[in-house]
């Protein structure tokens, strides 16, 4: 079935670091990949979203790029600031798997925390 | 962009008891709703997949005596808890594919608490 692997946290960094936070994913169709962040208490926001191999999302400074290659959705970003603590989850959609619409496969989530 | 309400955002209730938690979609039709629930420092798990008209689709390993889903229009789906027994007590997410299709609007959760 499909699997979504990311590092485990927490994982802290200094304000204005580089932040590289690792996800890989197995499926059996074409799926569309996703970054979520979730802050305390809050449900899920749409981070960024890639829909085919090579495409690049982005939003807000953060950056992933799909590599089908290496299975890879990997979350990027040049310089991070206190703001962005929070959750981050990688999640895939195998919408090309039969049986019609799906939910997504979430990974465990990355614990992210930036100290001033 | 897409909105999708959830309510209650957190309730509290008697063991025994039955919640019903819903989840709008505000400015699009979904035919198709997900229910997750998340532990606490852990990811969230698909419960079921709610069908406009039809019923719910669920996940190997959730009972579905115990939470019941119902899509009875493109904008509403419940999930209610019924019996709620302390370990239900859990964070609630709903969602719901955006008009494209290959995005998914989460609502903002619902804590339930069984005491």
């Amino acid at each position: 079935g499909d699997s979504v692997t990311q590092m485990e946290g927490p994982v802290t960094l200094s304000e204005e670091a580089f932040l590289t936070i690792n996800c890989t994913y197995t499926a059996t169709g074409y799926p569309s990949l996703f970054w979520y962040v979730q802050y305390p208490g809050e449900g899920l926001q749409l981070l960024l979203k890639a829909t085919k191999a090579d495409d690049k999302g982005s939003n807000k400074g953060f950056e992933a790029t799909y590599r089908k290659e290496t299975t890879s959705f990997h979350l990027e970003k040049g310089s991070v600031q206190v703001s962005d603590s929070a959750v981050y989850f990688c999640a895939l959609s195998d919408i090309g798997r039969a049986g019609g619409a799906d939910g997504l496969t979430f990974g465990k989530g990355t614990h992210l925390i930036i100290q001033p | 962009g897409a909105v999708v309400s959830q309510h209650p955002s957190w309730v509290i209730c008697k063991s025994g008891t039955s919640v019903k938690i819903e989840c709008r979609s505000l400015d699009f039709q979904a035919t198709t709703m997900f229910w997750y629930r998340q532990f606490p420092k852990q990811s969230l798990m698909l419960m079921a997949t709610s069908n406009e008209g039809s019923k719910a689709t669920y996940e190997q390993g959730v009972e579905k005596d115990k939470f019941l889903i119902n899509h009875a229009s493109l904008t509403l789906s419940t999930l209610t808890v019924t019996s709620a027994h302390p370990e239900d007590s859990s964070f609630y997410i709903c969602s719901a594919r955006d008009r494209e299709g290959y995005g998914y609007t989460f609502g903002s959760g619902t804590r339930l608490t069984v005491v």
